[in-house]
Parts: C-alpha cells; sequence; structure tokens
C-alpha cells in the first residue's frame, strides 16, 4: 500500500459527460501528480501541483483541469468526454522538498467512456 | 524533448531464464532514470534510480545498470512473482524547477513461468 488513495475505481459514463477524479495523497506530502495511462501511449504526464500551486503541466487536454485543495488532496476534472479518453488514471505523491524521482502512485481511476 | 524507448515490448521467461530488459532514452541532461514496477490492477512501484554512467544498483534477483544511452535490467534468475509490467523513465534537468515530472516508456510486460 503506497498510502496514496484514489476514487473512484471505476467509472463508466457516456462521451460528452463530466466527471471528477480524486485524490488523497500520502500523509505529509505537499506534491501530486495526474498520469494517464493508456495501452498505446504508456504512461503521460497531465499536471503537478505543489501545496495548491500548479508546478508542472504535460499535454494536458484544455477540456481537463486539475487543482489541489488546502487539506492537500486533488481532484481532476475530464469535462466533454471523448471515447479516447478512457484510460486508466494515476495520482501519484511526492514530499516535493527535495526531487528524487521516486514517486508514490495509487492504484488508479480506471475511466471507460461509452 | 525527451524519450524513452522500452524492447522488447512483452517477454515471456522460464523460472531461472535469465534475460535483460532494454530502455534507450534521449534527455537533455540526465537528472536520474528511474525503474519501476507494475502489478496488474495496480500503480507503478518505484525499484531504483540510477544517476550516472556506469552506475548500478541491486534489489533482490533485480539488477540495474546505466550507460549514457540506456539502462538495463537484468534478472539473472527470475522467478514467477517476478512477472509483471517494468517500467523505465527519465527526468531531464530541463524539467521545470523543482518538478519531479518523469517521462516513461511503455513498458515491458514480463511473464515467468514455473
Amino acid at each position: 500500500d503506497s498510502g496514496v488513495t484514489q476514487t473512484p475505481k471505476h467509472l463508466i459514463t457516456a462521451t460528452g459527460q463530466r466527471v471528477t477524479l480524486r485524490c488523497s495523497p500520502r500523509s505529509g506530502d505537499l506534491s501530486v501528480y495526474w498520469y494517464q495511462q493508456s495501452l498505446d501511449q504508456g504512461l503521460q504526464f497531465l499536471i503537478q501541483y505543489y501545496n495548491g500551486e500548479e508546478r508542472a503541466k504535460g499535454n494536458i487536454l484544455e477540456r481537463f483541469s486539475a487543482q489541489q485543495f488546502p487539506d492537500l488532496h486533488s481532484e481532476l476534472n475530464l469535462s466533454s468526454l471523448e471515447l479516447g479518453d478512457s484510460a486508466l488514471y494515476f495520482c501519484a505523491s511526492t514530499p516535493g522538498t527535495v526531487p528524487t524521482g521516486e514517486l508514490f502512485f495509487g492504484e488508479g481511476s480506471r475511466l471507460t467512456v461509452l | 524533448e525527451d524519450q524513452v524507448t522500452q524492447s522488447p515490448e512483452a517477454l515471456r521467461l522460464q523460472e531461472g531464464e535469465s534475460s535483460s530488459l532494454n530502455c534507450s532514452y534521449t534527455v537533455s541532461g540526465l537528472r536520474g532514470l528511474f525503474w519501476y514496477r507494475q502489478d496488474p490492477g495496480k500503480g507503478p512501484e518505484f525499484l531504483f534510480t540510477l544517476y550516472s554512467a556506469g552506475e548500478e544498483k541491486e534489489k533482490e534477483r533485480l539488477k540495474a545498470t546505466l550507460t549514457k544511452k540506456e539502462s538495463f535490467l537484468h534478472i539473472p534468475a527470475p522467478k514467477p512473482e517476478d512477472s509483471a509490467t517494468y517500467l523505465c523513465a527519465v527526468q531531464g534537468w530541463g524539467t521545470q524547477g523543482g518538478s519531479e515530472k518523469l517521462v516513461f516508456g511503455k513498458g515491458m510486460k514480463l511473464t515467468v513461468n514455473p
């Protein structure tokens, strides 16, 4: 158990809909990362937050947004969903003090768009 | 743009049959190269960090090595419990300040038969 909690574990929705994925980082970790994993693209970095502020951005679509709250949990919002958004979405956390490359991943949220 | 290529995409071994997994990378100044293990339905789990060419790390039955363009994950005596997907990732010095953003390869699925 990495200590990172993601909900929901599975989500099935329809095209055009909006969903919110939630992540609770490890106790004390200030950085939260979101990654998307699909069969053809592998793990793709979406966005990072550090202590409530956006720290780095990857190829995140404009239909997607995220935030980190004062209690350090994070949410990833996906809107106007398309079939191609079906994927596993992972959250990871780190202390955020000294970059080590050791990310602690949650078990992911599997999104299926029908 | 930082890139990671892993080969082969999938590998089947018999228990005790040694092999090496290859990770080729291009990065604008290597800050670190990382190996992760991912079991089905789970998030990636950190294994190793390698920082400079010539470095080697060992953990249980795994050994990772690094050159200026590649890393190898050596499995000299694999067991069925080593079956998993192994992911390689890099972090470059060009990474946005303070970010631990990792660029992952697509992974290599290892199956070890008893």
